[in-house]
């Protein structure tokens, strides 16, 4: 079955350090992936996408993912975080050919300390 | 450009009646979704529009739900004798084609009481 696994529920940095949110998938296909951000009362922001080629993306906000095959894996990194990147983190992976879904992870809330 | 919209923002009902809530996709974007946010079982599909057809409802959770979409665009969804359970943020979203990005609203958040 198709899932996606966000082992971090909470994660508390301090402004300044690098942040990795960690995202681990199951997907029969090749998948596309997508980190989302949503702040709170608001709706989903596309941070990146990766559909195919270079294995290292950039998004948003100074935000970057790569995506390992080997370990079906598709962690987000920010080398120095700011106070306003405190919000929920969502990857995603999907949508195949024949239905529009995506497949959400449970979320990360990242804390940002002053 | 304009993102997509929905409407209400904010929609407080009693048990047992119905609601209709409003998407407006982003101009030119054939695919349109809908999923709902709830605390218990986070982001779940609900159902995906392709220009004024749903191939995939597979998510909808009960009989007492259905969508429609008509011009390609503005799309309903509607929710019949609603209840606690149904308390959720449901989101919109939609992409230029079916495999492409999805771009999400705001959410309309409903409060059934």
């Amino acid at each position: 079955a198709q899932s996606v696994t966000q082992p971090d529920i909470h994660i508390t940095v301090s402004e300044g350090a690098s942040l990795e949110l960690r995202c681990n998938y199951s997907y029969g296909a090749t998948p596309y992936l997508f980190w989302y951000v949503q702040s709170p009362g608001q709706g989903l922001q596309l941070l990146l996408k990766y559909f195919s080629g270079d294995t290292l993306v950039q998004g948003i906000k100074g935000f970057e993912a790569e995506f390992k095959r080997s370990q079906s894996s598709f962690n987000l990194r920010k080398p120095s975080v700011h106070w306003s990147d405190a919000a929920e983190y969502f990857c995603a992976v999907g949508p195949s050919s024949n239905t529009g879904k995506l497949i959400f992870g449970q979320g990360t809330t990242l804390q940002v300390k002053p | 450009g304009a993102g997509v919209s929905q409407s209400p923002s904010n929609k407080v009902t009693e048990k047992g009646k119905d609601v209709e809530l409003r998407c407006d996709p982003i101009s030119g974007h054939t695919a349109l979704y809908w999923y709902r946010q709830s605390l218990g079982q986070g982001l779940e599909f609900l159902i995906y529009f392709q220009g004024n057809s749903a191939p995939d409802k597979s998510g909808l959770p009960s009989d007492r739900f259905s969508a429609e979409r008509t011009g390609g665009s503005v799309s309903t969804l509607t929710i019949q004798r609603t209840q606690q359970e149904d308390s959720a943020v449901y989101l919109c979203a939609s992409s230029l084609k079916s495999t492409y990005e999805q771009y999400f609203g705001p959410g309309t958040r409903l409060t059934v009481t």
